[in-house]
């Protein structure tokens, strides 16, 4: 189908581990995005990326990795869960003429 | 740096109220602005946007918004909100070549 798919829907894991969310995009757009969206701080920019290959730092990218090898999929890794990156998780595809996000990752870390 | 200001965190209102959400960017250029929509436990969704031309937009489900460019403003309307307006929502704001600023949004509680 069509469109912008993210998962998984939501996650578990504890603190220390490692836990990649995953984000395809259909459309072949060069952005992509990554916001976390918590109570009281709206949606902030974690990455985004221009381009396979080319990614660069948004808001907040401390304890984040991205990779961008194919245009289609933007995964984003937490390389060791602290608990403040509870969170929910969007990514986002488009550019300056509006943005398309996915349904979300619900990410608790326990 | 652009930013995004919307003016109320929470509003609460009654079926049949009418709406406004105040939105003020900063940026001197050319803008794109934005409405989106965030239904509870959904993800955020176009609402209206505004590119040039009339600056009265016209969105789904009976919003409308006012681009006023003397005043840095985008303020969301509606004349007569429903109870499934409750949401959040947000206001958002791109120059013609860079990524699109969001502002921290603001929640609609409609009271039946």
């Amino acid at each position: 189908d069509a469109g912008i798919t993210q998962s998984p829907r939501y996650k578990i894991t504890e603190t220390g581990r490692q836990v990649t969310l995953m984000c395809h995009q259909t459309w072949s757009h060069s952005y992509m995005f990554w916001y976390r969206q918590d109570l009281g701080h709206g949606l902030r920019l974690i990455y985004y990326s221009a381009a396979a290959d080319i990614t660069d730092k948004g808001e907040v990218p401390d304890g984040y990795v991205v990779s961008r090898s194919k245009t289609e999929n933007f995964p984003l890794t937490l390389e060791s869960a602290t608990r403040s990156q509870t969170s929910v998780y969007f990514c986002a595809t488009g550019q300056s003429y509006g943005y398309t996000f996915g349904s979300g990752t619900r990410l608790t870390v326990v | 740096a652009q930013s995004v200001s919307q003016h109320n965190h929470h509003v609460i209102l009654s079926e049949a109220a009418s709406l406004e959400l105040g939105c003020n960017y900063s940026y001197g250029g050319t803008v794109n602005l934005f409405w989106y929509v965030q239904y509870p436990g959904q993800h955020l969704q176009l609402l209206l946007k505004y590119f040039s031309g009339d600056p009265l937009v016209k969105g789904i489900k009976g919003f409308e918004a006012e681009f006023i460019k003397s005043k840095f403003s985008f303020n969301l309307r509606k004349p007569s909100v429903q109870w499934s307006d409750t949401a959040e929502y947000f206001c958002a704001v791109s120059n013609r070549d860079d990524k699109i600023i969001f502002g921290k949004g603001t929640r609609l509680h409609i009271l039946p």
